[in-house]
């Protein structure tokens, strides 16, 4: 157990829905990640935040947007969904947010678009 | 640009055989870190290690080893006698000082450990 939780484990929607995802990082950790792991794309960074502040953007769409909390919990919204969000999205944490961090992953949820 | 190359997708072999795992990685930056994750069936990321571009100097933890080549901007993996808890996907990861923390991955390789 990494310490990380997200949840849902599991989410099934429909295109053009929106939905929620959400994460809490390790105690003391106040950096979060956001990854999307697809069969096609493989593992991809999305964004990144520290202490409540965006640090870092990927391949995030601009259909997607993330916050992260006071209490440092962050949430991942996507929205218009496409079949081809289908994916696994992890969320990631780590002490200071900086380039030699282990970021440790929560389990991921599960998101299917039908 | 960052990139990783896990040339080898699916590797299988019975269980007690060595299996070394192979990670390419190109970057313009002298100062980066590699990691080694472990993607079990269950599907959680499960980190291994982490090395940093100016220690060379090879790892042992139990039954893994990492061989750290700059030369050859080479980072494998060896899995010493492995078990059936070994079968995972193993991705390789680079994070660059200038391009912050994100890690890029590898496309990840299927380790199958037939008893």
């Amino acid at each position: 157990d990494s310490g990380v939780t997200q949840t849902p484990k599991h989410l099934i929607t429909a295109t053009g829905q929106r939905v929620t995802l959400r994460c809490s990082p390790r105690s003391g950790d106040l950096s979060v990640y956001w990854y999307q792991q697809s069969l096609d794309q493989g593992l991809q960074f999305l964004i990144q935040y520290y202490n409540g502040e965006e640090r870092a953007k990927g391949n995030i769409l601009e259909r997607f947007s993330a916050q992260q909390f006071p209490d440092l919990h962050s949430e991942l919204n996507l929205s218009s969904l496409e079949l081809g969000d289908s994916a696994l999205y992890f969320c990631a944490s780590s002490v200071e947010g900086g380039s030699r961090d282990e970021q440790f992953f929560g389990p991921g949820t599960r998101l299917t678009v039908l | 640009a960052q990139k990783v190359t896990q040339a080898q997708t699916e590797i299988s072999v019975v269980e007690k055989e060595d299996v070394t795992l192979d990670c390419v990685y190109e970057t313009r930056d002298t100062t980066y870190y590699l990691f080694w994750y472990k993607q079990p069936p269950s599907g959680e990321l499960v980190f291994l290690i982490r090395r940093n571009s100016f220690d060379e100097q090879n790892e042992i933890s139990g039954r893994y080893s990492w061989n750290f080549q700059k030369s050859t901007s080479s980072f494998n993996f060896t899995i010493t006698a492995s078990q059936v808890v070994d079968s995972a996907v193993y991705f390789c990861a680079l994070s660059e000082l200038t391009s912050g923390s994100r890690l890029t991955f590898g496309e990840g390789t299927q380790l199958t450990v037939n008893p």
